[in-house]
């Protein structure tokens, strides 16, 4: 249980298209997902908090006319790049909140990742 | 605030002896705490989790690690290492406040010697 995926798994674009990404929670319900960025050998940046039905919360630094997030329902979330440019590129992975498997509604909820989507931009 | 330090960037044992992965917290709540496992161009891979619970925590792959109140940290350790742990490992901490958000470990790059 408590499975996540990502689609796709790996994109290339040009510079100056938008990209999308979705996160899925597959046997779960989460009202909460979260997105990162993960430059190579590194750890991984949250960029965002998506909640279902609501605005995301984005980060420090994070422009959020850039990338875009849609939490449309309790088991998608997506990420859409706008006007991708090569700095853009990196490793992409999201997270989603199953608040049954952990404490009741609590914020240390166990988070569950997708597999991760690795977006190249020529 | 919270932090956390995984203190070795780097871990290389032989195969079969033990595994020891170090990591330290700073919290002003009551934190839970998790170890996840990312293999190359992979998603995180949930090993274990604390949650004020049992301090000794067991995991996947035989992985444990115990929460040590008084010295903060919360280390990953296994008994004998196996060709594919080699992984990248990374520490995670969230304290349950109004402000709770996961902050991430820098990694610890785990390899194994034949």
């Amino acid at each position: 249980g408590a499975v996540v995926s990502q689609h796709p798994s790996r994109v290339i674009c040009k510079s100056g298209t938008s990209v999308k990404i979705e996160c899925r929670s597959l046997d779960f319900q989460a009202t909460t997902m979260f997105w990162y960025r993960q430059f190579p050998k590194q750890s991984l940046m949250l960029m965002a908090t998506s909640n279902e039905g609501s605005k995301a919360t984005y980060e420090q630094g994070v422009e959020k006319d850039k990338f875009l997030i849609n939490h449309a329902s309790l088991t998608l979330s997506t990420l859409t790049v706008t006007s991708a440019h090569p700095e853009d590129s990196s490793f992409y992975i999201c997270s989603a909140r199953d608040p049954l498997r952990g404490l009741a509604g609590g914020p240390t909820d166990t988070q569950y990742f997708g597999p991760g989507t690795r977006l190249t931009v020529l | 605030a919270q932090s956390v330090t995984q203190l070795d960037s780097h871990v290389s044992v032989s195969e079969g002896t033990p595994v020891l992965l170090r990591c330290n917290y700073s919290s002003s709540y009551s934190p839970s705490l998790f170890w996840y496992v990312q293999h190359p161009n992979k998603g995180l891979q949930l090993l274990l989790k604390y949650t004020s619970a049992a301090t000794l925590v067991k995991g996947i792959n035989g992985f444990e690690a115990e929460f040590k109140k008084s010295e903060t940290s919360f280390h990953l350790t296994k008994p004998s290492a196996h060709m594919s742990d080699a992984a990248e490992y990374f520490c995670v901490v969230i304290s349950y406040s109004s402000a709770s958000k996961i902050i991430f470990g820098s990694g610890t790059r785990l390899s194994i010697r034949p």
